[in-house]
């Protein structure tokens, strides 16, 4: 069985620019959450998306981040437009019960 | 919000010797559960705690939970090259939900 999945593996944009991450979860898992980690800190929490719905989106930054997940099935973060501080490792997980399986994560810097 | 510390954020050990980190929270936690992140990784689950003074082995790795569910520890006897990396508590919120991450204890092993 296929793991979570995320696109791109990297990405380098400029200050300003837009960036959108894509998260494929593990097939039949409702749950689907966001994560960042900034420079080596905690990871801490984005949202949480309960099949299309957002179930839980106290963990997003401000307007400039926005998650969607259209069908239930794969979701995307949309960063527009990015600063500086935006940049980190975001990472997705799905579950189906309480055990939540990341992805790889997309590694974003922000010039 | 809830915080969950997470002590120390960096051990070095030569291999061959013990490793402990640490968990505490000023709250009573419903759970505990632990991850552990390789460098350039994602973060994997090890294990869920919930019970009042739980104890639960694998391998060389020993999780406890405390009487009061307030305090958590991870300990790996003998530590091996293989097991370097971030080790990061995490409690999940309203099952299911979710996690806050503590800061993660950084592990590098000598040879």
């Amino acid at each position: 069985e296929a793991g979570v999945t995320q696109f791109p593996s990297h990405s380098v944009i400029e200050k300003g620019q837009t960036v959108t991450l894509r998260c494929d979860p593990i097939s039949g898992h409702d749950n689907l959450y966001w994560y960042r980690r900034v420079m080596g800190k905690e990871i801490k929490f984005l949202l949480h998306f309960v099949k299309e719905s957002k179930q839980d989106e106290s963990g997003m930054p401000n307007n400039r981040f926005l998650a969607e997940r259209t069908g239930g099935t794969y979701s995307t973060l949309k960063v527009q437009p990015a600063e500086l501080e935006d940049s980190g490792v975001y990472f997705c997980a799905s579950s189906q019960y309480e055990t939540q399986y990341f992805g790889p994560g997309t590694r974003l810097l922000v010039l | 919000g809830q915080q969950v510390m997470q002590i120390p954020q960096y051990q070095h050990v030569q291999e061959g010797e013990d490793f402990t980190t640490y968990c505490n929270s000023s709250t009573t936690l419903s759970n505990i559960q632990w991850y552990k992140q390789r460098p350039g990784g994602h973060p994997v689950f090890l294990i869920q705690l919930v019970k009042s003074g739980e104890v639960k082995k694998q391998k060389r790795l020993t999780f406890q939970f405390g009487e009061a569910k307030k305090n958590s520890s991870l300990h790996i006897t003998a530590t091996q090259t293989t097991d370097v990396g971030t080790y990061f508590c995490a409690v999940c919120y309203n099952q299911g939900g979710k996690l806050i991450f503590g800061q993660g204890t950084e592990l590098s092993v000598k040879p």
